[in-house]
């Protein structure tokens, strides 16, 4: 079966500090990953998914996100934060051959110091 | 633009009660999703549907229920709601595709009292 982990719930960094969030997956074959930001109240908005291809995804809001099938992982980075990207990180999996079903893992808060 | 409408923000409900939520997308997406978030735990899938009248159990059904009759709406019903059902609720919807993308609607957080 299928399984995302996000090995951190909260993490803080200052603005123009670089980023990475790190997101692990359990499947079989290769998988499709997302990544998701959910600002406070709102729904969840795609930053970037990986599909096939070149392991270096480019999201929107300078986001980006690399697939290591060594590892199992999709770790989104982003080289200088924003405080506007103070929001919680959700990684995502759907199996190949699936009918657009996604598995989430667990999120990511993120706060930005000023 | 894509478009996921839910029909409450904030709800507050009383034991018992019989709750409806309701999900509009324009996007003429076959898939539509309900999940309940809850702090530490993501996403959990409670019930997906992937045409008109289908619908299939997600991780959590249990004391909810879910209609579609319609391509663009797909309602969650919670038949008697209880205390352990307050959370925030999203609704998403996708083409019927492997990879497809998500599209989220801004969520309903529920109180029940």
């Amino acid at each position: 079966a299928q399984s995302v982990t996000q090995p951190d719930i909260h993490i803080t960094v200052s603005e123009g500090a670089s980023l990475e969030l790190r997101c692990n997956y359990s499947y079989g074959a290769t998988p499709y990953l997302f990544w998701y930001v959910q600002s406070p109240g709102q729904g969840l908005q795609l930053l970037l998914k990986y599909f096939s291809g070149d392991t270096l995804v480019q999201g929107i809001k300078g986001f980006e996100a690399e697939f290591k099938r060594s590892q199992s992982s999709f770790n989104l980075r982003k080289p200088s934060v924003h405080w506007s990207d103070a929001a919680e990180y959700f990684c995502a999996v759907g199996a190949r051959g699936n009918t657009g079903k996604l598995i989430f893992g667990q999120g990511t808060t993120l706060q930005v110091k000023p | 633009d894509v478009k996921v409408t839910q029909s409450s923000r904030y709800l507050v409900k009383r034991t018992g009660e019989k709750v409806f939520l309701e999900c509009v997308q324009d996007m003429d997406h076959e898939n539509m999703f309900w999940y309940r978030q809850d702090p530490g735990l993501g996403l959990r899938l409670i019930y997906f549907s992937y045409d008109v009248k289908m619908k299939e159990k997600g991780d959590i059904p249990e004391g909810y229920s879910v209609s579609r009759e319609k391509k663009e709406r797909f309602s969650l019903i919670l038949e008697s709601a209880s205390t352990n059902q307050t959370s925030m609720y999203l609704c998403a919807s996708s083409l019927i595709r492997e990879g497809e993308t998500q599209y989220f609607g801004p969520g309903t957080r529920l109180l029940v009292l």
